[in-house]
């Protein structure tokens, strides 16, 4: 099955700095890979996503880009601000089966 | 509108006893999911649901865990003879679409403790 890896498991920045997380996947079937963010004791929400026809997606301060060939996604969030600080989530998944998700990545920024 | 919801939002239970966990998904999706979410990881898939039927459940760990979608609605997540290991945040999340590769909604969570 497939297997996600995701990295760093915590992320410390400062305000207006900019962080990237990054995830690898193990299913070169794999063709959509959402990111979901998840404040503490909330549900986690979908703020961005790509499918394997692109390489890159961007939606005001975030965007994510895919590299097919090395199985590898990052999630880029420019200008953080402390609103940005939760766990951030990666998945991947292929056609009508089941996302596998990331372990999440903790964001700390600091104002 | 509505998004998913979920009851109880807290359940502390027994070792051994059973529990019952609700989920409302979106009023018209007919994909819907159960995760479980232990402290500092991913949600781990547990069952898919398309309409009434389990289209996979191959993430239920044994036969302790059952879950139904009588209606193609309301899902129940059922746990017997429960174990301190099942402790853990049960996430719903429902898709309008056939396909999990589309975006899934999560409703907030039941904290299970397991005394």
């Amino acid at each position: 099955g497939e297997n996600v890896e995701q990295h760093p498991s915590t992320l410390s920045v400062q305000e207006g700095d900019s962080a990237v997380i990054k995830c690898t996947y193990s299913d070169s079937a794999s063709n959509y890979f959402p990111w979901y963010k998840q404040e503490l004791g909330k549900r986690p929400q979908l703020i961005i996503d790509i499918r394997s026809n692109v390489g890159e997606k961007k939606d005001q301060r975030i965007a994510v880009t895919l590299n097919k060939t090395a199985k590898h996604f990052s999630l880029h969030i420019t200008e953080t601000q402390p609103e940005d600080s939760a766990v951030y989530f990666c998945a991947a998944s292929q056609g009508s089966y089941i996302p596998t998700f990331g372990r999440g990545t903790s964001l700390i920024v600091h104002p | 509108g509505a998004g998913v919801s979920q009851t109880p939002s807290n359940k502390v239970t027994e070792k051994g006893k059973y529990v019952e966990l609700r989920c409302d998904p979106i009023s018209g999706h007919t994909a819907l999911y159960w995760y479980r979410q232990s402290l500092g990881q991913g949600p781990e898939f547990l069952i898919y649901f398309q309409g009434t039927g389990a289209a996979d459940d191959s993430g239920l760990p044994n036969d302790r865990f059952f879950a139904v979608r009588p209606e193609g609605s309301v899902s129940t997540l059922k746990i017997q003879r429960t174990e301190r290991g099942d402790s853990a945040v049960y996430l719903c999340a429902s898709s309008p679409t056939r396909g999990a590769s589309d975006e899934q909604f999560f409703g907030p969570g039941t904290r299970l403790t397991v005394l």
